[in-house]
């Protein structure tokens, strides 16, 4: 069975970059595509962007600018991190596997909640 | 990229049937067979209900269903259990390459 465990700050000052990490179990991530989404507070679902085990890269537009998602195989392992943040950015982010033939997300972990405030 | 629509809340009694929909438009639901559906309970990470419109996961009980007419697409919880009682997401893959979610719908039983 598949496990995502998100780790990173859970509180971030404005301006600065939010970095966090998805540690996943039970399976490699190579050959497989890997994606953040977030939720702020009482909110809906927002999808961030998902990056393959070779390091191909899709992002959404809005967030296109500053959001980079990468992976380490060694570590079996990916990450996000969101430049120049506002408090707009506060939400729980969640880590999941994409699967990409399908267009869904099937193994999710159980989020993070980071804020952003000075 | 707009989020798709849904009711912001249906409810029904154990035992019957609802049907909770997500409106896009022909740049997401209508251009392709790839919506998916989760359910969400407070404080926890979405489960996927539904793939690919219609396609129900391994685990997922059989009162949950999917279907798809033009820019819209629906699920429907048939004998509804308190257990039911979630926020539910829409999630479209769209022309430009992107995944939109919908507005989520709150399920009260």
């Amino acid at each position: 069975q598949v496990q995502l465990q998100e780790s990173g700050p859970g509180l971030v000052k404005p301006s600065e970059t939010l970095s966090l990490t998805c540690t996943v179990s039970g399976g490699s991530i190579s050959g497989y595509y890997w994606g953040w989404i977030r939720q702020p507070p009482g909110e809906g679902l927002e999808w961030i962007g998902y990056v393959y085990s070779t390091g191909s890269t899709n992002y959404n537009p809005s967030l296109k600018s500053r959001v980079t998602i990468s992976g380490d195989t060694s570590k079996n392992q990916f990450s996000l991190k969101l430049t120049s943040v506002t408090a707009a950015d506060t939400a729980v982010y969640y880590c999941a596997r994409y699967h990409l033939g399908g267009a869904y997300f099937d193994y999710w972990g159980q989020g993070t909640l980071v804020t952003v405030s000075s | 990229q707009s989020a798709l629509t849904q009711p912001a809340s249906v409810s029904g009694s154990p035992g019957q049937s609802i049907t909770i929909s997500c409106t896009g438009t022909s740049s997401d639901v209508g251009a392709y067979n790839y919506v998916s559906w989760y359910q969400q309970h407070p404080g926890k990470a979405p489960k996927l209900m539904i793939s690919e419109v219609t396609d129900r996961p391994s685990g997922v009980s059989n009162r949950f269903s999917g279907s798809k007419s033009g820019n819209t697409a629906s699920l429907t919880i048939s004998g509804l259990q308190a257990e039911d009682e979630a926020d539910y997401y829409c999630n479209s893959y769209t022309t430009t390459n992107t995944y939109v979610f919908g507005t989520g719908t709150k399920v009260t039983v």
